[in-house]
């Protein structure tokens, strides 16, 4: 079975400017988790979707939005890009009362 | 709020020594996880521990969590340069109406000398 997939893997883009990064999840898994990681940090909470509903939200500024396709795929948006958002981005996908499985991440940075 | 501590958060060991690395929460949990991340990689899941007591092993590696001290162990044993990596526990608050989110410690940052 293939893991979680993430695309694109890196993306360099200029403050103010917009980005939408994308994540499947493992076939049967209704459940995509997001979250942030820093460098030197450990990762961050964004957000967590479950059948196509926002389940959680991290302490992120409304700049960061989200959704869950029906097919359990699911797109992160961040707006008004900064230099601070510059980080890898992980998508998490989750079977029910298991563990979460990491996709390989987007390094966004940010100019 | 929920805090994850973990220490050290740098450590660097000679190949076949021992060491443990601890992770302490601030609040009852459901789960504890354990991630192994490799420089400019994702995060691999290497133990869930579901109930006070629990201990897994894999290798060189062991884990164990203790929820009424709110303490979760990760013990090496005979360490090898293949283990030199960022190690990370998670803790997993799960809430009916919230779902399922992890809260990561800083990490473990492992090097593993010839």
């Amino acid at each position: 079975d293939a893991g979680v997939t993430q695309s694109p893997t890196h993306l360099i883009k200029t403050r103010g400017q917009q980005v939408t990064l994308r994540c499947s999840p493992i076939s049967g898994h209704k459940s995509v988790s997001w979250y942030q990681q820093v460098l030197g940090q450990g990762p961050q909470f964004i957000f967590q979707y479950y059948e196509k509903e926002e389940r959680g939200r991290g302490n992120f500024p409304d700049r960061f939005s989200a959704r869950q396709f029906p097919n359990y795929s699911s797109e992160l948006n961040v707006n008004a890009l900064l230099l601070g958002d510059s980080a890898l981005y992980l998508c998490a996908s989750t079977p029910p009362s298991d563990t979460q499985y990491f996709g390989p991440g987007t390094r966004l940075t940010v100019l | 709020e929920l805090k994850v501590e973990q220490n050290p958060l740098f450590l660097s060991m000679q190949e076949g020594k021992n060491y443990t690395i601890y992770c302490n929460y601030s609040t009852t949990s459901d789960r504890l996880y354990w991630y192994r991340q490799d420089p400019g990689k994702s995060l691999e899941s290497l133990f869930v521990l579901l109930s006070n007591g629990a201990v897994k092993q894999e290798g060189r590696l062991m884990a164990s969590l203790d929820t009424k001290a709110r303490l979760s162990t990760l013990h090496i044993t005979a360490a090898v340069h293949d283990l030199s990596a960022t190690y990370f526990c998670a803790v997993d608050i799960f809430g009916e109406t919230s779902g399922s989110r992890l809260t990561f410690g800083e990490g473990t940052q492992l090097t593993v000398n010839p």
